[in-house]
């Protein structure tokens, strides 16, 4: 079974929509990350966490939201989806010391239309 | 801020020879870590190989290695007995002191059989 897993994969939706991604991880890492990717941009962070009681804002966190339900579980949600979000999400998770890699979960492909 | 650049959107390799993808980044700070991580088509990212700045020796993993030039902010990929499936995206990041990866845009790599 993977290590993190994201659900779900793809996904098409309309603007005005409410979404949540989902990201479980059986690594038992404290951290964990949700990124987005578009083309021609590299990754940019949206949140973090270090751990259950700690989340923080990353580059891009507008017209985002996560939830840290657990060590092992944080979701991403999309209150009122746009489609300038339409993008590859990836949920990561890595040790408590972040120096170590981050260990990446398969994407999850957002449409807005 | 810091930035990571990668100047080479797109690169081929003759399957069996070396190619070199370039990385360069700006930071103020003087530790911090640098990674290569590997996106095939499938979209899993995937880490091949990370320096630590305070190290001197230039990391190496079979046949992947690094040129890393920290007064040059320099931390270039070089593949070596290049195969099909080297065939991907590949990302050059940058980890600060608060352990946050700053990506780069990627670099296309195409291997011709």
């Amino acid at each position: 079974d993977a290590d993190v897993t994201q659900t779900p994969r793809n996904r098409i939706t309309k603007t005005g929509k409410r979404i949540m991604l989902e990201c479980s991880q059986t690594k038992g890492h404290d951290r964990m990350y949700w990124y987005r990717q578009d083309p021609g941009l590299g990754l940019r962070l949206i949140y973090y966490s270090f751990d259950v009681k700690d989340i923080n804002k990353g580059e891009i966190s507008d017209g985002y939201s996560v939830s840290r339900q657990a060590q092992a579980k944080f979701s991403l949600s999309l209150e009122s989806a746009i489609p300038n979000q339409t993008a590859l999400y990836f949920c990561a998770t890595s040790d408590f010391s972040g120096i170590d890699e981050q260990f990446f979960g398969p994407g999850t492909r957002l449409t807005v239309l | 801020a810091q930035t990571v650049t990668q100047s080479q959107p797109e690169m081929s390799v003759q399957e069996a020879e070396t190619v070199t993808l370039s990385c360069t980044y700006d930071t103020s700070e003087s530790d911090y870590y640098l990674f290569w991580y590997k996106q095939p088509p499938s979209r899993q990212m995937i880490l091949v190989i990370r320096q630590e700045a305070y190290k001197q020796q230039n990391a190496t993993e079979n046949r992947f290695s690094v040129n890393f030039q920290k007064a040059a902010k320099s931390f270039s990929l070089k593949i070596s007995d290049s195969q099909l499936g080297d065939a991907a995206m590949y990302f050059c990041a940058f980890m600060d002191s608060n352990y946050q990866l700053i990506w780069g845009a990627g670099t296309k790599l195409i291997i011709k059989p």
